[in-house]
This record gives C-alpha cells, structure tokens and sequence, in this order.
C-alpha cells in the first residue's frame, strides 16, 4: 500500500470561493485520481491525474470548474472553483498500486455555505 | 461504460451470522473486482479482491466469488462481528491500461449484537 495525505481534512468555504486540496504520497505512483463523495453516496471518478499533461476528466466534471495539478509523481492537487452548496462532498484523492489496486486517502469534507 | 449494480442496499444480521452482499456488472472484458469497507467518517479500505481467473478467493472470516458468464460477484462475510458493520463498496475495473473502477451504490451493513 501507500501512505496517502491529503489536507485540509475539512474545511466550511463560502459560497462563490475556491478551494484546492492537496495530495501527498510517500512514494513514486502513475496513476492517480479523485474522487467525490457526496454524502451518503457511492465514489464517482472526477478524473484521472496525469504527471505531466492534462488531467482526463469523466462525463460531467470540466476542467474549468475541477482544475487539476500533478507537477510530479508523488503530489497532485484538486481545486473546487466558484462553489456552491451542491459542491458539498468530500474529495478523495487516490492512487493505483498495481492492475486495479487503488488506495484512497483520508479524505477533504468540504460543505459551502 | 461499465455500470455496476449492487444489493442489498442495506443488510442487517445478527452477530454470529453470515452476511452476503451481490453485485453486477455490465461489461465483459471487465477483469478485477475488489471490494470495500467505509467505516463511518473514515476512507475506504481495500478489504478483498478477486480478478477474472479465479472463481473464488478467500481471506479468513471473507470470501469473494466471481461467475463470469453471469457477470456478477458476491462478497461473503461469515462468523460476522460487530465491527464488521460499514458500508461495502464493490467495484469492476474498466478500460484495462487506464485503471479506472466504477463502484456500486454501496450497501450498508449493521450487525446486530
């Protein structure tokens, strides 16, 4: 596995703002992803962050509004843009170990008023 | 894509009973499946994986199947205790090479002393 840090832990944004989650892991990883999940809800993929290029993103979720970072093989971070309360979720950042093993960080429970 | 289906979508069992949690998938050429624990407030964990060679795997008190031809897997959970209660995630991976899993709808467990 991998020790995965993802900060803030929690954090209460007005609405309008915009947030960036980081993700720390402790060793080298290709893939990385992020997820949302909102409450009470099953994890559905944002996108796929890619070292080096742009991040893929799923059906629904655009750049403009999830803006992506991966500046190298252990960092990456997630930016919420313009929120509002629907953005009310918590943000997993993950990594894939090997064919389909992911591990999935602590966790950033965001809730905008 | 892939879409996963999962059932029930809450279980209660008495403590000492065995407790089994099913899931379909829709693509074929889908070839892993894990699953996995949420517990209240924490991240998802990696409990149990299965990939499309093997019929069945088992890790002491779990065990996973898999039926290819019918295109579903169930998570099988025997002895249950109380801190087996959590939300289980299935998941089937998706575009091999781009190790993406689509996860089910969750089912949430309580075991009851």
């Amino acid at each position: 596995s991998a020790v995965i840090s993802q900060k803030p832990s929690r954090d209460i944004c007005q609405r309008g703002t915009s947030l960036t989650i980081q993700c720390q892991v402790d060793s080298q990883v290709t893939m990385m992803f992020w997820y949302r999940q909102q409450p009470g809800q099953s994890l559905t993929l944002i996108a796929t962050a890619n070292q080096g290029s742009e991040a893929t993103y799923e059906s629904g979720f655009v750049i403009d509004k999830f803006p992506i970072s991966r500046p190298n093989l252990t960092f990456s971070t997630l930016t919420v843009s313009n929120m509002s309360p629907e953005d009310s979720s918590i943000y997993l950042c993950s990594v894939g170990l090997s064919a389909g093993e992911l591990f999935f960080g602590e966790g950033s429970r965001l809730t905008v008023l | 894509g892939e879409n996963v289906e999962q059932h029930p979508s809450t279980l209660s069992v008495q403590e000492g009973d065995s407790a089994v949690i099913k899931c379909t998938y829709s693509d074929s050429a889908s070839n892993y499946f894990p699953w996995y624990k949420q517990e209240l407030g924490k991240r998802p964990q990696l409990i149990i994986d299965i990939r499309s060679n093997v019929g069945e795997k088992k890790d002491q008190r779990i065990a996973v199947t898999l039926n290819k031809t019918a295109k579903h897997f169930s998570l099988h959970i025997t002895e249950t205790q109380p801190e087996d209660s959590a939300v289980y995630f299935c998941a089937a991976l998706t575009n091999f090479g781009n190790e993406k899993l689509t996860f089910g709808t969750g089912t949430r467990l309580t075991i009851i002393p």
